[in-house]
C-alpha cells in the first residue's frame, strides 16, 4: 500500500543554518504531496503542497520540488530561524482521494 | 472563516467508559476525516464522513465509531476505553471532492484523551 518515509529526528539546528528534510514515498500512480507543521499543543497546519511531478511547493521561506524519478518530496528552507521549531509530517494523498497518509514526522529545534 | 473546532480539549477518563469527542468543520465543507496521533504509531486514519456517510475507514476495532449530521458537525465514539486509547485525536475537514486532492486538510487543534 501506499507510504510516506521521512527521515529520523530529532534534527537541531542553529539559527540561520540551512534545513533540508528528506521524504520518500511509495504510491501508484501520481498522489498529491503535502508538508504539514505541528507546533506545540496545536493540530496539523499545511505548509505547501504539490499535485503533479516537478511541481514546486512554496510557503513562508519553505520550498519542496515533487520528484516522480526519485519518489521524493525533501523540505527545504535556507535559513531556519527559532520560531520554525516544530514537528514536520510529509503527506500523501493516494490517487483514488480515500485519505491523507502521513510520514512519522520529524522535529526540528533552532537554537539561537 | 472560522477553522476547525475541536471540543473539548481536554478528556479524562477510566478504562471501560465511553467518550464521545466533537468536530465542527469549517463552513461549507462536508468532509470530515479523524485521526488518531500516539507517540509510538505517529497519525494514524479512522475514517471519513462525507455527507453523513462513512466513506472510508482505517484498521480501527469496532469500539471506535464515528458519525456525521446534517450540518457536517461529526462526532466520534469510542467505547470501552483501553489504556491504549489515550491519544491526541485529531478532526480534518474538507470540501470533500476530488479538489481535495489539491487543497489538503484544515486540521483542528485536537482532543487529548487520557484514559487511566
Amino acid at each position: 500500500g501506499d507510504s510516506v518515509t521521512q527521515m529520523e529526528g530529532p534534527v537541531t539546528l542553529s539559527e540561520e543554518a540551512f534545513l533540508t528534510i528528506n521524504c520518500t514515498y511509495t504510491a501508484t500512480g501520481y498522489p498529491s504531496l503535502f508538508w504539514y507543521v505541528q507546533y506545540p499543543g496545536e493540530g496539523l497546519q499545511l505548509l505547501l503542497k504539490a499535485t503533479k511531478a516537478d511541481d514546486k511547493g512554496s510557503n513562508k521561506g519553505f520550498e519542496a520540488t515533487y520528484r516522480k524519478e526519485t519518489t521524493s518530496f525533501h523540505l527545504e528552507k535556507g535559513s531556519v530561524q527559532v520560531s520554525d521549531s516544530a514537528v514536520y509530517f510529509c503527506a500523501l494523498m493516494s490517487t483514488s482521494y480515500d485519505k491523507v497518509i502521513f510520514g512519522p514526522g520529524t522535529s526540528l529545534s533552532v537554537i539561537p | 472563516k472560522a477553522g476547525v473546532t475541536q471540543t473539548p480539549r481536554y478528556l479524562i477518563k477510566t478504562r471501560g467508559q465511553q467518550v464521545t469527542l466533537s468536530c465542527s468543520p469549517i463552513s461549507g465543507h462536508r468532509s470530515v476525516s479523524w485521526y488518531q496521533q500516539t507517540p509510538g504509531q505517529g497519525l494514524q486514519f479512522l475514517f471519513e464522513y462525507f455527507s453523513e456517510t462513512q466513506r472510508n475507514k482505517g484498521n480501527f476495532p469496532g469500539r471506535f465509531s464515528g458519525r456525521q449530521f446534517s450540518n457536517s458537525r461529526s462526532e466520534m465514539n469510542v467505547s470501552t476505553l483501553e489504556l491504549g486509547d489515550s491519544a491526541l485525536y485529531l478532526c480534518a475537514s474538507s470540501s470533500g471532492g476530488v479538489g481535495r486532492a489539491n487543497y489538503g486538510y484544515t486540521f483542528g487543534s485536537g482532543t487529548r484523551l487520557t484514559v487511566v
